[in-house]
């Protein structure tokens, strides 16, 4: 069964912990990236990655770290240098081939900071 | 910096009345523009692409160049319309895509 996995559903962070989200893929897809979702605002790029052992900063990378060392994983660290982490993350992943543009999602993970 | 803009939140429309969803971007080239559509309890999907000029669960969006704009529409709504929609733009194949805030849809019975 094809897919993007993200894990965990739900994170319960407290403040000045770091927290790493996980995204895998077995869809033999290039490109990764990691999206913020909060109510009004859409989707904001954290993070993508074209290919492995290399990744680009989004719109607001700021207190985020991923790292690219597998074509099927991408995970995610919420660093606590991330002023206001909670809210609902969306791992997705795309061919990366040109002519192939089609973001494929994973459930989401929803982080809370207490 | 290329930017996506929906300037309704909410749009709420009657059960088989028109429906138009509104998506304007900023960028001077070409770009490939998308709709991804968010139901209730599921994952963020694509809805259709500009280059594939289809129907997709009766709707259609036009790309219009002139007036850098991307609209949704449907001509006649259905309660299972009801959801999230996401315009996205990507300039070229290899660059990231990026979305709009998102309009949710409303089909009031």
């Amino acid at each position: 069964d094809g897919g993007i996995t993200q894990s965990p559903k739900y994170l319960f962070r407290k403040e000045g912990q770091n927290v790493t989200l996980s995204c895998e893929q077995n869809l033999n897809h290039d490109a990764m990236y990691w999206y913020r979702q909060d109510p009004g605002q859409g989707l904001r790029l954290i993070y993508y990655s074209q290919i492995v052992n290399d990744f680009q900063k989004g719109d607001i990378a700021e207190g985020y770290s991923v790292s690219r060392e597998k074509k099927e994983s991408f995970p995610l660290t919420v660093t606590s240098a991330q002023k206001n982490p909670t809210a609902f993350y969306l791992c997705a992943s795309s061919t990366g081939s040109a002519g192939a543009n089609v973001l494929t999602f994973g459930a989401g993970s929803r982080l809370t900071v207490l | 910096a290329q930017r996506v803009t929906q300037p309704e939140k909410l749009l709420s429309v009657f059960k088989g009345a028109p429906v138009e969803l509104k998506c304007n971007y900023s960028y001077s080239g070409s770009p490939e523009l998308f709709w991804y559509v968010q139901y209730s309890r599921q994952r963020l999907q694509l809805l259709l692409r500009h280059i594939s000029r289809e129907s997709i669960k009766g709707f259609t969006a036009d790309l219009n160049k002139g007036e850098t704009s991307f609209h949704l529409k449907k001509p006649f709504a259905q309660e299972e319309d009801s959801a999230m929609y996401y315009c996205a733009l990507k300039r070229t194949s290899y660059d990231k895509v990026i979305f709009g805030p998102g309009t949710s849809l409303s089909v009031i019975p």
